[in-house]
């Protein structure tokens, strides 16, 4: 199983493009997220899908969108690139059948916005 | 509201020294608490919870409710320890919302 996937591993973009970054798990999971991860502050949750089919904001949802495209696809989508979004992005899915199993991660997009 | 705070931002020690990785925590209720590492061009991965207690690569931790922390520790620190520690807890919404500290970066030392 290669577990989480991401793509792409690295990405600049300019103020204002759009892009959107590709997470695929191969695990059978129903839950699946999108973190950011920047210098001093750790992971924050952007979105969550708890369940194929539904998606949810988490603490840093705004200037993002996500699609779960279906039980092993979620995207995350930049619709006007900002400077401030310049960051590194997890994916993450989690079985999701019992309230306390784990999260497992992807690699990581890097991400810069000049 | 719930809080996680890992105070040092790098624990630097020598091998063989014992390491103690700050957490402390704010929650509501009995929380669950984790310890996530993150080695160097590796993903982050699960090292160890609470409720399983047991110990991980020599690693442990215990949950102490009076001081509401969560410090992780082991007796005597290997090189290949060194990584990013994160500590979490579920957040409002369950696990869907963990919440992580800022992490502290581990530097064992030959």
């Amino acid at each position: 199983n290669a577990g989480v996937t991401q793509t792409p591993k690295f990405q600049v973009l300019k103020t204002g493009q759009s892009m959107t970054l590709q997470c695929a798990q191969d695990m059978n999971h129903n839950s699946m997220y999108w973190y950011r991860q920047d210098p001093g502050m750790g992971l924050r949750l952007i979105y969550y899908s708890a369940s194929e089919g539904t998606t949810d904001k988490g603490e840093v949802p705004n200037g993002y969108n996500v699609s779960r495209l279906n039980k092993r696809e979620f995207s995350l989508r930049l619709e006007s690139a900002a400077p401030s979004q310049t960051s590194v992005y997890f994916c993450a899915s989690r079985p999701g059948l019992a309230g306390t199993d784990t999260q497992y991660f992807g690699p990581g997009t890097r991400l810069t916005v000049l | 509201a719930q809080r996680v705070t890992q105070p040092e931002k790098l624990l630097s020690v020598f091998k063989g020294a014992p390491v103690e990785l700050k957490c402390n925590y704010s929650y509501s209720g009995s929380p669950e608490l984790f310890w996530y590492v993150q080695y160097s061009r590796q993903r982050l991965q699960l090292l160890l919870r609470h409720i399983s207690r047991e110990s991980i690569k020599g690693f442990t931790a215990d949950l102490n409710k009076g001081e509401t922390s969560f410090h992780l520790k082991k007796p005597f620190a290997q090189e290949e320890d060194s990584a990013m520690y994160y500590c979490a807890l579920p957040g409002n919404g369950g696990y869907n919302k963990l919440i992580f500290g800022a992490g502290t970066r581990l530097a064992v030392h030959p």
